[in-house]
């Protein structure tokens, strides 16, 4: 059973350029979660999403990042107009259900803004 | 929200040593998870424990949900165990809650 999977590993972008993360869930889970990592810092909540529905966005920045977990396919994390201070490490998760299960994380992806 | 943190910050073992690490967090939870993220930044789910007891080889992991604390033991550590250990809880709603980790360096 193929764990969470997230692309691209790494990924540079220049400023004011877009950036597109993907996540693959667990099979069988439909639930998905985002969560970033600042530099020697833990990880903080961004988004959580069912299939074609976002459940929770309160950590998520109010400007240039957008989150969709579509019918089909991946999870997708947009951030538009990318800054130095985007550089980050952006972890994918996903559960069973969103209730008492527990999260399974990706093995990220490293974003450099230079 | 719910308030987690762990102790020590920084912690420096001889190889074959033992260690506690420890969580404390400010409310009643519904999910309690403990991670290994190693040198490469991977996130290794360590144990899902919301209440009681488990183990899993050299590691092993309490939690007291009616104290608010859970305690992660690492036995006879190994180089391969450096990295930074990080427990993260959930108090209602759908996100987990991160602690700031502790550092863990394992020499020969």
């Amino acid at each position: 059973n193929a764990g969470v999977m997230q692309n691209p590993r790494h990924l540079v972008r220049r400023r004011g350029q877009e950036a597109r993360l993907r996540c693959s869930p667990m099979k069988g889970h439909s639930h998905v979660y985002w969560y970033r990592q600042l530099p020697e810092e833990g990880l903080k909540f961004m988004v959580y999403l069912q299939k074609e529905n976002i459940i929770d966005e309160s950590g998520m920045p109010k400007e240039r990042f957008s989150a969709e977990f579509p019918k089909e396919g991946p999870s997708i994390l947009r951030i538009q107009q990318v800054v130095r201070g985007d550089s980050a490490a952006y972890f994918c998760a996903s559960s069973l259900n969103g209730r008492d299960n527990e999260q399974f994380f990706g093995p990220g992806t490293r974003l450099t803004v230079l | 929200g719910i308030q987690v943190e762990q102790s020590p910050p920084d912690l420096i073992l001889q190889e074959g040593a033992n260690s506690t690490l420890r969580c404390n967090f400010s409310d009643s939870v519904n999910n309690l998870q403990w991670f290994h993220q190693n040198p490469w930044g991977q996130l290794i789910n360590l144990f899902y424990i919301p209440s009681g007891t488990k183990q899993n080889g050299r590691l092993s992991a309490t939690t007291v949900a009616t104290e608010r604390y859970s305690l992660l033991y690492i036995s006879s550590s190994q180089t391969t165990d450096s990295g930074v250990y990080f427990c993260a809880a959930r108090s209602g709603g759908n996100k987990l809650t991160f602690g700031t980790g502790t550092q863990l360096k394992v020499e020969l």
